[in-house]
């Protein structure tokens, strides 16, 4: 599709738990991103992907946090064992290529609580 | 290390109002800067994407200009409406190949 999907739009976790959020980039997309929003305009970059390749994870608390972009399926974050501070608004987001005018495309987000 | 900074952090003007929001970095070697507007609790809309060739692009009221050399870029909005309330973030996209997000502004057009 010519969107970002990102499921659910919202997730409640006890703390402890596992939280899983999904996103399906616009086909055809080789590039996917994962942020997070904490606060209110504070992005953190987490982990990228080129296709089904991890492109850059320096974001990524990998002691909990685990992402894949299989094909043919929507690529995935995962969080073992959520702590309070994993409250924030998760963002997918894809870009075609690599070509400085391919622009970034954002989905809605799926905002996880911690409780 | 890239570093993004906006000023002002947040603005409040009257309807028709011409405004300039401030994007800064540090780090001069970028493939490209983009624009996005924020509404609250919504994800981001791509406004303006700039590339690192290029000094300006333009879409409807919106201006966003670029100068590389100096680590600046601003978008220019004219005849602000209350529909232009929103967080305006830049977000810069370099060797990294990663995009780098500003502290973003928040803008408030009073009717």
């Amino acid at each position: 599709g010519e969107e970002v999907a990102q499921t659910p739009k919202h997730l409640v976790r006890g703390e402890g738990q596992k939280a899983k959020l999904y996103c399906a980039p616009i086909k055809g997309h080789s590039y996917v991103f994962w942020y997070q929003q904490v606060l209110k305009n504070e992005f953190k970059f987490l982990i990228s992907f080129q296709n089904e390749n991890v492109f850059d994870e320096t974001g990524m608390p990998k002691e909990r946090f685990s992402a894949k972009c299989l094909p043919n399926s929507p690529c995935s974050l995962e969080i073992q064992a959520t702590k309070l501070e994993d409250s924030a608004v998760y963002f997918c987001a894809s870009r075609l290529g690599t070509l400085q005018s391919n622009v970034l495309t954002f989905g809605a987000g799926s905002r996880l609580t911690v409780l | 290390k890239q570093e993004v900074t906006q000023i002002p952090a947040a603005l409040s003007v009257p309807e028709g109002e011409n405004l300039v929001l401030n994007c800064s970095f540090t780090d001069s070697a970028i493939y490209n800067l983009q624009w996005f507007r924020q509404d609250p609790g919504k994800g981001l809309t791509s406004l303006l994407l700039i590339q690192s060739s290029q000094r300006e692009q333009t879409s409807g009221r919106l201006n966003a200009s670029l100068d590389k050399s100096s680590g600046r870029s601003t978008l220019y909005i004219a005849a602000s409406q209350p529909g232009d309330s929103a967080t305006y973030l830049c977000a810069v996209f370099s060797g990294t190949y990663k995009y780098i997000f500003g502290t973003g502004t928040r803008l408030k057009v009073l009717a």
